[in-house]
């Protein structure tokens, strides 16, 4: 059966440190995956999406690598302040969402 | 622009009543979604539609109906609700990515 798996529930980190959350998926074969990010009682927002051909994929502090091998996805985030305290959520098919990473970055 | 609105946003039912929980968007998106959120449980797929006039049934569809007479309007249906339908509903809209609504918290009782 087809699965996503993202690497924790939650994450905390110091506050200018990177922060990489993981999403692993099973019996999918993605033509590209999507990461949103969430806020407690507010509905998802999309971030990023990386295609299959693409290895790499920035956006400001943000970067998302894409391992259609591995079938696995990396998120980045660069020089992490409070305010990226979130939940994160992976999606290698549009209608199919990891659980997510709650993400906590403490001054 | 509004996005994607969602109402009501806080509903309490008992067991057995019906309601409906109306999504728009402004954004003349042909594919929308209905997504029920529970704790450890990520975003499931209730219904969606592909178009006005359409839809289908998404991972967890049992206990519910959609329609979409109009574009801009997915409209989720609860005939006899249970309790295990407590979760907040999320709608979203799309061309490429997804637009989700505010949610709307249902608590069954």
């Amino acid at each position: 059966s087809q699965k996503i798996e993202q690497n924790s529930e939650a994450l905390n980190i110091q506050e200018g440190k990177t922060a990489t959350l993981t999403c692993n998926y099973t019996n999918y074969s993605p033509a590209y995956l999507q990461w949103y990010r969430q806020d407690p009682g507010r509905g998802p927002v999309f971030l990023l999406l990386i295609r299959e051909n693409e290895k790499e994929k920035r956006k400001e502090r943000l970067k998302v690598t894409f391992d259609t091998t591995l079938k696995q996805s990396l998120f980045h985030i660069t020089a992490s302040q409070p305010a990226d305290s979130a939940t994160y959520l992976c999606a290698p098919q549009t209608m199919r969402f990891g659980a997510g990473t709650r993400l906590t970055v403490k001054p | 622009n509004a996005g994607v609105t969602q109402t009501p946003k806080f509903r309490v039912l008992k067991t057995g009543q019906s309601m409906t929980l109306l999504c728009a968007q402004d954004m003349n998106h042909e594919y929308m979604y209905w997504y029920r959120q529970d704790p450890g449980m990520g975003l499931r797929l209730i219904h969606y539609s592909v178009g006005e006039g359409t839809t289908a049934k998404g991972e967890v569809p049992d206990g519910y109906n959609v329609s979409r007479l109009k574009k801009q309007n997915f409209l989720l249906g609860l005939e006899s609700a249970a309790p295990s339908q407590t979760s907040v509903y999320f709608c979203a809209s799309s061309s490429s990515e997804q637009f989700f609504g505010p949610g709307t918290r249902l608590t069954v009782l």
